[in-house]
């Protein structure tokens, strides 16, 4: 029972690089979102999906891109990456019908470092 | 616009202690989930309790309990008798309660406890 599984673990990037994060859930969920987490600031949305093929600006959306082409796969894509994009990534799921009780299941996290 | 407010930025105690966490937070909608989730140094998020606005009701769990006031928009989290073991971060969080809002939690800066032995 695998559920949420964030792939890489961690990366180094070079300013100006590109990666994309890889989020899988097995748990046919609807709904799917990435938040990053910065010392003294908590988690902030960046991007989520309510749906295969569709996706919404969260709170901090400058400088990634997402897609939702399956509705297991959730991708956060770096196109040029900056020092200020140095964070811990978490992706997290849920149910539609229990979305807006916030019964969100996390990902372990993806700590990337911008140089 | 939704806010969470986590004060406070680090505590620590010495074992045996309690500790309060607070989290004061700010919402139009009538309709409101609140939650508190426990980072340990392993890094993942762990789902600690969630409380709907309607239900003002205390709760306590072990040594957990959660003390949730509307009057003064705060939802406190005490460990009695703390341990090494509840040294982590802590978050606050916030959901609307609208079927717009797709679940999309809103978290407060986190506090750092450290228990000593």
């Amino acid at each position: 029972n695998a559920g949420v599984t964030q792939t890489p673990k961690f990366r180094v990037l070079k300013t100006g690089q590109s990666m994309t994060l890889l989020c899988a859930q097995d748990m046919n969920h609807e709904y799917m979102y990435w938040y990053r987490q910065d010392p003294g600031m908590g988690l902030r949305l960046i991007h989520y999906s309510v749906g295969e093929g569709t996706t919404a600006k969260g709170e901090v959306p400058d400088g990634y891109n997402v897609s939702r082409l399956k509705k297991q796969n959730f991708l956060l894509g770096l196109e040029s990456a900056a020092p200020s994009q140095t964070s811990v990534y978490f992706c997290a799921s849920s149910n539609r019908d229990t979305a807006n009780t916030g019964e969100l299941f996390f990902g372990e996290g993806s700590r990337l470092t911008v140089l | 616009a939704q806010k969470v407010t986590q004060a406070q930025t680090e505590i620590s105690v010495v074992e045996k202690e309690d500790v309060t966490l607070d989290c004061v937070y700010e919402t139009r909608d009538t309709t409101y989930y609140l939650f508190w989730y426990k980072q340990p140094p392993s890094g993942e998020l762990v789902f600690l309790i969630r409380r709907n606005s309607f239900d003002e009701q205390n709760e306590i769990s072990g040594r957990y309990s959660w003390n949730f006031q509307k009057s003064t928009s705060s939802f406190n989290f005490t460990i009695t008798a703390s341990q090494v073991v509840d040294s982590a971060v802590y978050f606050c969080a916030l959901s609307e309660g609208r079927g717009t809002s797709y679940g999309k939690l809103t978290f407060g800066q986190g506090t750092i406890l450290t228990v000593h032995p």
